[in-house]
C-alpha cells in the first residue's frame, strides 16, 4: 500500500520559515493537501491541488509537490502555528495521510 | 455555514457493532463526496471510507474492509458508517470529512465522535 512519510518533528523560532516535507512514491503526479490540527481540535485544511490555500488560510502558507516530494512551508511562523502537519494524497482508491509531523515554535 | 455533527460514538464490547451518523447542514450535501477519517488518540490520521456524492461509488481501507459500511440518506443530509466486527484497535475518535474532490482535500470536519472497543 501506499506510504507517506514525513519528519516527526520540526523546530522554528518566531518570524522565521518552517518548512516540513511529505515523501511519497511519484508523489509529484499526485496531488497533495495538507491539515494543520491543533490538541483537541479537529484538522483543518491549509493546502489543497499541492500550493492552493483555502479561503481564510493566510497567505504564509504555501505547498509545492514534485518529484517523490512535497512540502509545506510556514513564512514568518507565528506561535499560533504550533501544531501537528499531515500530508494528504489519493492512490489505487484510497486516500492515504502522512505520519504528521509536529512543528513547535520555540 | 457549514456543519458536520457526529454522533452515535460510545462504549462497545469487541465482536460488537456500532453505527455512526453525520448530520450536514449549510451547504447541498448531495453534491460532495464524503469520507470518514479516524484518530486514535495521541496518534496520527487514518482515512477509514468514501462515498461518492450519489453513493454508488464506495471505497475502503484495508483495515476495515468486510467489516464496515459507508452511506448516505441526500434526502436527509446524513452520512453513515456502520460498523460491525468492532475491535480494540477499532478505537479512535471518528471524524466525517466533507471532500472537495479532484485533490482539493477535505475542506470541512466534524468534531468527531469517539469509539471505544472495550471488554
Amino acid at each position: 500500500s501506499y506510504e507517506l512519510t514525513q519528519p516527526p518533528s520540526v523546530s522554528v523560532s518566531p518570524g522565521q520559515t518552517a518548512s516540513t516535507t511529505c515523501s511519497g512514491d511519484k508523489l509529484g503526479d499526485k496531488y497533495a493537501c495538507w491539515y494543520q490540527q491543533k490538541p483537541g481540535q479537529s484538522p483543518v485544511l491549509v493546502i489543497y491541488q499541492d500550493s492552493k490555500r483555502p479561503s481564510g488560510i493566510p497567505e504564509r502558507f504555501s505547498g509545492s509537490n514534485s518529484g517523490n516530494t512535497a512540502t509545506l512551508t510556514i513564512s514568518g511562523t507565528q506561535a499560533m502555528d504550533e501544531a501537528d502537519y499531515y500530508c494528504q494524497a489519493w492512490d489505487s482508491s484510497a486516500y492515504v495521510f502522512g505520519t504528521g509531523t509536529k512543528v513547535t515554535v520555540l | 455555514e457549514v456543519h458536520l455533527v457526529e454522533s452515535g460514538g460510545g462504549l462497545v464490547q469487541p465482536g460488537g457493532s456500532l453505527r455512526l451518523s453525520c448530520a450536514a447542514s449549510g451547504f447541498t450535501f448531495t453534491n460532495y463526496e464524503m469520507n470518514w477519517v479516524r484518530q486514535v488518540p495521541g496518534k496520527g490520521l487514518e482515512w477509514v471510507s468514501y462515498i461518492s456524492s450519489s453513493g454508488s461509488t464506495i471505497y475502503y481501507a484495508d483495515s476495515v474492509k468486510g467489516r464496515f459500511t459507508i452511506s448516505r440518506d441526500n434526502a436527509k443530509n446524513s452520512l453513515y458508517l456502520q460498523m460491525n466486527s468492532l475491535r480494540a484497535d477499532d478505537t479512535a475518535v471518528y471524524y466525517c470529512a466533507r471532500d472537495q474532490g479532484n485533490g482539493g482535500g477535505f475542506d470541512y470536519w466534524g468534531q468527531g465522535t469517539l469509539v471505544t472497543v472495550s471488554s
